[in-house]
């Protein structure tokens, strides 16, 4: 029963476009969300994260959006750069403890 | 400053024996927490600790598998009676004081266990 799911394993852009990383949840008792980005033979270093009392939060480049009501988030990169070719997790924090569920990752491969 | 190391970086056991992974966390950070990445998975969630609390072990999938962490620092995964089924990568990861508003967890490089 996988409570976080990223139904895209891949994903490819062109450089300086958009990329559009999604993840849906099934639980509601979620209270916060992180994307994770991890290159090859390295652990994976956190992007950005949102409270669920937050419905966007921004950081330079990247714009995590969160819909309670669809239990859906996304990550934006824009413009998106060769160095963000990666896999994206997402992470939900259970509320309450501080126990995470992560996706199955989204592989992002920006071509030049 | 120094972030998450394991050890060792990659260990190839025979089925049935058994083996100890390592982490050091941060310094500092009272938070550590086990994942595993299965080949083409998603990172499974298997124990957490908190300070002197007692360790949250409701991802862990058998009792051949268990974890220590001694003075709230140094954590050592132990996988008994290894099977072809734990080949994964073990990553661990460390975090600050819960309640800072600080979610963020600090990974290692993980250790890539392979069972033959």
């Amino acid at each position: 029963d996988q409570q976080v799911k990223q139904n895209s394993p891949s994903l490819s852009v062109q450089e300086g476009r958009i990329s559009i990383l999604n993840c849906d949840y099934t639980n509601s008792m979620f209270d916060y969300f992180l994307w994770y980005k991890k290159y090859p033979a390295e652990g994976p270093t956190f992007l950005i994260s949102i409270s669920s009392i937050k419905d966007k939060n921004e950081d330079g480049r990247f714009t995590v959006f969160l819909n309670k009501s669809a239990k859906h988030l996304s990550l934006h990169i824009v413009p998106s750069q060769p160095g963000d070719s990666a896999v994206y997790f997402c992470a939900a924090k259970v509320s309450g403890t501080y126990k995470y569920i992560f996706g199955t990752g989204t592989r992002l491969k920006v071509l030049a | 400053g120094a972030g998450v190391s394991q050890s060792p970086s990659n260990k190839v056991t025979e089925k049935g024996k058994d083996v100890e992974l390592r982490c050091d966390p941060i310094s500092g950070h009272t938070a550590l927490y086990w994942y595993r990445q299965s080949l083409g998975q998603g990172l499974e969630f298997l124990i957490y600790f908190q300070g002197n609390s007692a360790p949250d072990k409701s991802g862990l999938p058998s009792d051949r598998f268990s974890a220590e962490r001694t003075g709230g620092s140094v954590s050592t995964l132990t996988i008994q009676r290894t099977q072809q089924e734990d080949s994964a990568v073990y990553l661990c990861a460390s975090s600050p004081q819960p309640g800072t508003g600080n979610y963020e967890q600090y990974f290692g490089p993980g250790t890539r266990l392979t069972v033959t």
